[in-house]
């Protein structure tokens, strides 16, 4: 497809269950980053992944988020033992990285409303 | 730490009207970007337009403008001729001059055009 594309759309879950969410970023696109935007507030830097380079996880709220990219692609994010605060809109973006004098614009996906019981 | 602050929760104006969405931000960096996004119901995020903090120049997109004011980290949007497809979530970010650079963003402005 043409753009960032997330799934599921909307996810309910029990308090405690784990829940995994998907990203497909656009093609060619070597930067990913999840965001978290919660009832009525601004988006929230989780994760951010650059090709084959370590993650920075410096946004995520705790040790039950994670995430992987794997072949440099498709994303997941996975949250543990989820708690009702976890409750939100889960949104991807993705870009290019053409280095540091040159803007890359973040393209964001539809996201996943995550809602814990 | 960078923070973007957007002062008004909620805002409105009539049709064919202008109307001004403020921010500020706070930070040490020289180089870095800010932007102004769309978030309509459908919660897609649309870049509106973006200021390069190097460039003294204002950005204009069509109908859309910014007053940006460096020393005093304020960034505020200009809509013109708003129109009802304008009512929206609208969110501040500040971006890092950085590759991988991640944005920070107000809390947003919920503007309703009336007809």
């Amino acid at each position: 497809g043409a753009g960032v594309s997330q799934s599921p759309s909307n996810k309910v879950t029990e308090k405690g269950k784990d829940v995994e969410l998907r990203c497909d970023p656009i093609s060619g696109h070597t930067a990913l980053y999840w965001y978290r935007q919660s009832l009525g507030q601004g988006l929230e830097f989780l994760i951010y992944f650059q090709g084959n380079s370590a993650p920075d996880k410096s946004g995520l709220p705790s040790d039950r988020f994670s995430a992987e990219r794997t072949g440099g692609s498709v994303s997941t994010l996975t949250i543990q033992r989820t708690q009702q605060e976890d409750s939100a809109v889960y949104l991807c973006a993705s870009s290019l990285a053409l280095g540091v004098t040159v803007y890359n614009e973040q393209f964001f996906g539809p996201g996943t409303r995550l809602t814990v019981l | 730490a960078q923070t973007v602050t957007q002062s008004q929760p909620e805002m409105s104006v009539q049709e064919a009207e202008t109307v001004t969405l403020s921010c500020t931000y706070d930070t040490s960096e020289n180089n870095y970007y800010l932007f102004w996004y769309k978030q309509p119901p459908s919660r897609q995020m649309i870049l509106v337009i973006r200021q390069e903090a190097y460039k003294q120049q204002n950005a204009t997109e069509n109908r859309f403008s910014v007053n940006f004011q460096k020393a005093a980290k304020s960034f505020s949007l200009k809509i013109s001729d708003s129109q009802l497809g304008d009512t929206a979530m609208y969110f501040c970010a500040f971006m890092k001059h950085v590759v991988g650079g991640d944005m920070r963003f107000g809390a947003g402005t919920r503007l309703t055009v009336k007809p």
